[in-house]
């Protein structure tokens, strides 16, 4: 395996489901983010850690909680979602938190709530 | 007035032509400018970074940035197929955590036609 990895794919969920996306990174890298893309909207940054410690949190909504065991895994606990957190949810690793211009992606998890 | 305006397209053209996808905006503080590709059901991949004005070429793509007009192009030349994807511009500010800044424009999804 290498560069980033999330899983799974596709998830669809109802509103009162409780889910996790997992995020690996096999770069060696310090710092892990969460990303929101949604259709017609620029990347949205929800979450940054920095050697497994969070750094950033912006204004995300608390039916959203990050997890970082390690520096490399990265997890996105969902419960209680609503239809309009439907969107495709990019994780990305940077060599460090400070030098977040060279950004490497996963392929992302499409989540549809129902 | 948008921190960062992207024409999201779509933009199609025929192979072997020149292409120019741009960005406008209006921090003059941005001093990184990067450019990335995704593909579709892929998460987006860097291709060019510059640091501050001037023009950075590799291979077929070459990038430029005019901070006194706040504009930064891509060109692709002799486009392929291949190239067919969404073309996220993206520009930073700072040196980490709360100082830290990086905003993305939405994207235009380019189509070469063979």
């Amino acid at each position: 395996e290498t560069g980033v990895t999330q899983t799974p794919r596709h998830l669809v969920m109802g509103m009162t489901n409780k889910k996790s996306l997992k995020c690996e990174q096999h770069l060696g890298h310090n710092a892990m983010y969460w990303y929101k893309q949604s259709a017609k909207k620029p990347l949205e940054l929800m979450f940054v850690y920095s050697l497994e410690e969070r750094v950033e949190n912006n204004s995300v909504p608390s039916r959203f909680s990050p997890e970082c065991p390690n520096s490399s895994h990265l997890f996105l606990h969902l419960h209680t979602l609503q239809p309009e957190d439907s969107a495709l949810y990019l994780c990305a690793s940077s060599q460090d938190e400070r030098v977040r211009e060279k950004l490497f992606f996963g392929s992302g998890t499409q989540l549809s709530v129902l | 007035q948008k921190e960062v305006e992207q024409d999201p397209g779509p933009l199609s053209v025929p192979e072997g032509a020149i292409v120019s996808l741009n960005c406008t905006y209006s921090n003059s503080a941005f001093q990184y400018f990067m450019w990335y590709r995704q593909y579709s059901r892929k998460g987006p991949e860097l291709l060019m970074y510059t640091y501050s004005s001037g023009n950075k070429e590799d291979g077929r793509f070459t990038a430029q940035v005019d901070k006194s007009s706040k504009y930064i192009s891509l060109f692709i030349r002799d486009s392929q197929p291949s190239d067919s994807a969404t073309y996220l511009c993206a520009m930073s500010y700072g040196s980490g955590g709360s100082n830290y800044k990086l905003t993305f424009g939405k994207g235009t999804l380019l189509t070469v036609n063979p």
